[in-house]
C-alpha cells in the first residue's frame, strides 16, 4: 500500500528565505506527482505535476524535483514570501487506468513565512 | 479560466439526514474524482468517473453514492448521515487525454450535528 510522508509536519521562516519540502513515497511504482497548496478551509490549488519520467518541473520561485527510484519529492521555493503561508500537499498517482485516479496524500507541511 | 464549481460550499445537517454535493467539472474534462478531508487530515479518494461511468472506487461508505451525468457533472449523496461524516468533501476534474493532473474545486464543507 503506497504512503506518502512529508517532513517536517510544519516549517516557520522568515521572509526572502530559501526553503525546501520533501515528500517520500514508499512504492516507486507512480504515475506522476502533484504538489498543491491548501489555505486554511480552502480547495487545493495544484502548483506542479510531475511525470513519472521527469526529473523535475519548474514555475516561477517554485521547483520540483523527483527521484523515482528512492521515492523522493523536494519542493523548493525560492525568495519566501508572507503570501506563501500555506498547507502544502504532495500527493502521488498509482499507474494504471489511466494512472490520475486515487491520488494518494501526504499529510502536509504548514508553512508559515513571517515578514 | 473556468474552475471546478462546487456546491453547497457550506452545508450544516443533523445526523440521519441526506446530503447532496454537485460538481460542476472544468469544461471538457471528462473526468470526476471525490475526495474527503476530515479535520486535520489529507484527502481520502473515494470514488471517480470517466465518461458518466464508475471508473474507479476507494474508502466510500456504503451510505454514500455517487454518479456523473450526461453533462458531465456529478452528485455525491450522503444518507444517515453520522457526525464522523463532518469533512471537507473536495471534487476534482481532469481530461482523460492529459497526462493526470487534477484540477480541485474549493470543496464543500459538510457539518453534521
Amino acid at each position: 500500500k503506497q504512503e506518502v510522508t512529508q517532513i517536517p509536519a510544519a516549517l516557520s521562516v522568515p521572509e526572502g528565505e530559501n526553503l525546501v519540502l520533501n515528500c517520500s513515497f514508499t512504492d516507486s511504482a507512480i504515475y506522476n506527482l502533484q504538489w498543491f497548496r491548501q489555505d486554511p478551509g480552502k480547495g487545493l490549488t495544484s502548483l506542479l505535476l510531475i511525470q513519472s519520467s521527469q526529473r523535475e518541473q519548474t514555475s516561477g520561485r517554485l521547483n520540483a524535483s523527483l527521484d523515482k527510484s528512492s521515492g523522493r519529492s523536494t519542493l523548493y521555493i525560492a525568495a519566501s514570501q508572507p503570501g506563501d503561508s500555506a498547507t502544502y500537499l504532495c500527493a502521488v498517482a498509482p499507474p494504471g487506468q489511466g494512472g490520475s485516479e486515487k491520488l494518494v496524500f501526504g499529510k502536509g507541511t504548514k508553512l508559515t513565512v513571517n515578514p | 479560466a473556468a474552475g471546478v464549481i462546487q456546491s453547497p460550499r457550506h452545508l450544516i445537517k443533523e445526523k440521519r439526514e441526506t446530503a447532496t454535493l454537485k460538481c460542476y467539472p472544468i469544461p471538457r474534462h471528462d473526468t470526476v474524482y471525490w475526495y474527503q478531508q476530515g479535520p486535520g487530515q489529507d484527502p481520502q479518494f473515494l470514488i471517480s468517473f470517466y465518461e458518466k461511468m464508475q471508473s474507479d472506487k476507494g474508502s466510500i461508505p456504503d451510505r454514500f453514492s455517487a454518479q456523473q451525468f450526461s453533462d458531465y457533472h456529478s452528485e455525491l449523496n450522503m444518507s444517515s448521515l453520522e457526525l464522523g461524516d463532518s469533512a471537507l468533501y473536495f471534487c476534482a476534474s481532469s481530461p482523460s487525454e492529459a497526462a493526470g493532473e487534477l484540477f480541485f474545486g474549493e470543496g464543500s464543507r459538510l457539518t453534521v450535528l
